[in-house]
């Protein structure tokens, strides 16, 4: 069956260094892969959209990656600030009407 | 604009009590969503509505029942609650199907069934 795997349930981090998430997928070739921050108390906010043609996307601090033959995406947050404390979520496409979302990375950045 | 809006914010039911949650977007965006979240688990698909008058079950639909009203409300019923069926849900809407555009969600309903 089709598997999410976000790599870890939380990650430290010292504001100014970078972040790296991993999503893993297994058992499916999602065409596009979706990444979502969600605060406490708050529904997912959309982050970006990477789709199996491009290996990489970038929005000012955010950079993602999608590699299909390692069926994995990593996103990263640059120069990291304590408002970016968060859970991310990533959610590989599994059908047209259906995104299948990982269980989430909650990030912590202290000053 | 509002967004997505969830009504109620919260809500404690008993082992068998039916409720409806409401949910409506302001965003004229056809393809509407039920997820559910659990400690641990991503976000699952209950129901979805990827255009007005069309309805279609997601991953975890047992138990639930949906109603798009019209293009801006998409409800969701819990006939007979059941303990399990404690967690949040959450609305989401989107333009058109998910392929093209990201997901707006609703910040939630709470529901606790003892």
């Amino acid at each position: 069956s089709q598997k999410i795997e976000q790599n870890s349930e939380a990650l430290n981090i010292q504001e100014g260094k970078t972040a790296t998430l991993t999503c893993n997928y297994t058992n499916y070739s999602p065409a596009y892969l979706q990444w979502y921050r969600q605060d406490p108390g708050r529904g997912p906010v959309f982050l970006l959209l990477i789709r199996e043609n491009e290996k990489e996307k970038r929005k000012e601090r955010l950079k993602v990656t999608f590699d299909t033959t390692l069926k994995q995406s990593l996103f990263h947050i640059t120069a990291s600030q304590p408002a970016d404390s968060a859970t991310y979520l990533c959610a590989p496409e599994y059908n047209n009407n259906d995104m299948r979302f990982g269980a989430g990375t909650r990030l912590t950045v202290k000053p | 604009n509002a967004g997505v809006t969830q009504t109620p914010k919260f809500q404690v039911l008993k082992t068998g009590q039916s409720m409806t949650l409401q949910c409506a977007q302001d965003m004229n965006h056809n393809s509407m969503y039920w997820y559910r979240q659990d400690p641990g688990m991503g976000l699952r698909l209950i129901y979805y509505s990827a255009s007005e008058g069309t309805t279609d079950k997601g991953e975890v639909p047992n138990g639930y029942n949906v109603s798009r009203l019209n293009k801006r409300e998409f409800s969701l019923r819990l006939e007979s609650a059941a303990p399990s069926q404690t967690s949040v849900y959450f609305c989401a809407s989107s333009e058109m199907a998910v392929y093209n555009s990201p997901l707006h969600f609703g910040n939630g309903t709470r529901l606790t069934v003892t």
